[in-house]
């Protein structure tokens, strides 16, 4: 089946230092990824995509890491900063579909 | 910068009511998405739809489900018959691609929050 998890269900760490949000997946199929934030009573929001033929993808203060051979994705947040604060999700979509299946998410906290 | 709007915010119905959710997806996507988020849990899929005809859908995504695009901006999702267990945020999405152009995300919007009573 496919199934996508998170390690950490809650993530605490002070404002200027950097974030590392982990996820595994299952489906060795999936050939695309996204790394989506949702605060508070919002939709999930676009932060940064990776497909399965890239092993490093960064944007502005972030980074996302894929690793196939574990079935591994992580999002790298630079200078955490209060607004950072939110629950991420990363989701896969497996080759051949257009289905999107979210992980269970970890709650970013940024302390002041 | 556009967006994908979901009507109405937020929705209270007795139990066994229908109700009709309803979305407007940006304009020059293809596949139309709805998902829903139970309180504090992950966002589950519960359908795509591609070319006027549902592409997938999930186990949640039984008989008391429909979605329909009656014209050429609006994606509605109606439960028939709605349960207490329906009570969740829905959140529509919608995507551009074309074959052979690779990858996108798929964009949410704020979605409705369902509140069966």
């Amino acid at each position: 089946g496919e199934s996508v998890g998170l390690h950490l269900p809650t993530l605490s760490v002070q404002e200027g230092d950097n974030s590392i949000i982990n996820c595994a997946y299952s489906n060795s199929a999936s050939d695309y990824f996204i790394w989506y934030k949702q605060e508070s009573g919002k939709g999930p929001q676009f932060i940064i995509d990776i497909r399965s033929n890239m092993d490093k993808r960064q944007g502005q203060r972030v980074t996302v890491l894929l690793n196939k051979t574990v079935k591994h994705l992580s999002l790298q947040i630079a200078a955490t900063q209060p607004g950072d604060s939110a629950v991420y999700f990363c989701a896969e979509k497996a080759s051949g579909t257009y289905k999107y299946i979210f992980g269970t998410g970890t709650r970013l906290k940024v302390l002041a | 910068e556009p967006e994908v709007t979901q009507t109405p915010s937020h929705q209270v119905t007795q139990m066994g009511q229908e109700v009709i959710l309803r979305c407007v997806p940006i304009s020059n996507h293809l596949y139309f998405y709805w998902y829903r988020q139970i309180l504090g849990q992950k966002v589950e899929f519960l359908v795509s739809f591609y070319n006027n005809e549902i592409s997938e859908k999930s186990e949640i995504f039984d008989d008391q489900f429909s979605v329909e695009r009656p014209d050429g901006s609006n994606f509605t999702l109606k439960i028939r018959s709605t349960k207490l267990e329906d009570s969740a945020m829905y959140f529509c999405a919608s995507l551009r691609t074309v074959q052979g152009m690779g990858n996108t995300e798929a964009f949410f919007g704020q979605g409705t929050r369902l509140t069966v009573v």
